[in-house]
């Protein structure tokens, strides 16, 4: 079966950089994506890998190194808004074939001034 | 606006009954899927459906049932079978090449009494 693994907190200072890291078992890997949830909102779409490698949006950036099985969102300056649960989810493809989105668990991230 | 809604936002039940959740999208997505979430945990996949008229069971179907017989539509049946059925229901759509990338209603908090 498929297995992810975070850390359920993190805390960071305002307008410093933050690492979040995830590591996955799975077969059938296709990519990592991550999602932002703040408390009681839905999850939004931040990025995805596929290749290993880093990709930037903006603020953020997400690495994936598929030899590990490993890969982690990192948030540059950060902003008190960015408070909130980041969930790292795996694609990959199921026994009958269909492709599907396994979510881990999420980080709490919580920015302090 | 393009996007998916889901409602109401609050329902509440008693024991024994079974109550439908509603999830529409007009993003012309071809693949649908309900998650659950409980406090402090991750998104659990109920079902998914990548075309109409056909749907999968995602890591807990039991007690839940769905159909989809219009690609905008993809109600969730929560049945007396299930036994703990009070969480935060998430409803979410993504483009059938992009299962990666889902798109989130509001939610819907089911209390059950």
């Amino acid at each position: 079966g498929q297995s992810l693994e975070q850390p359920s907190e993190v805390t960071a200072v305002e307008g410093a950089i933050v690492q979040i890291n995830c590591t996955y078992q799975t077969s059938g890997f296709y990519g990592l994506s991550w999602y932002q949830q703040h408390d009681g909102g839905a999850p939004t779409f931040l990025s995805y890998n596929a290749l290993d490698g880093l990709e930037e949006t903006g603020r953020f950036s997400s690495f994936l190194s598929r030899s590990d099985s490993y890969g982690y969102l990192l948030l540059q300056e950060l902003q008190m808004k960015d408070s909130a649960s980041y969930f790292c989810a795996v694609r990959d493809r199921n026994s009958g074939g269909y492709q599907k989105v396994t979510f881990g668990t999420g980080t709490k991230l919580q920015v302090i001034p | 606006d393009g996007g998916i809604t889901q409602s109401p936002k609050y329902l509440f039940r008693k024991e024994g009954q079974n109550v439908t959740l509603s999830c529409e999208q007009n993003l012309n997505h071809d693949a649908m899927y309900w998650y659950r979430q409980d406090p402090g945990q991750g998104l659990r996949l109920i079902y998914y459906s990548q075309i109409v008229n056909d749907f999968q069971k995602g890591d807990i179907a039991e007690g839940y049932s769905v159909s989809r017989e219009k690609k905008e539509s993809f109600p969730l049946t929560v049945t007396s079978a299930q036994k703990n059925p009070t969480a935060f229901y998430l409803c979410a759509s993504s483009p059938g090449d992009k299962t990666y990338e889902q798109y989130f209603g509001p939610g819907t908090r089911l209390t059950v009494t």
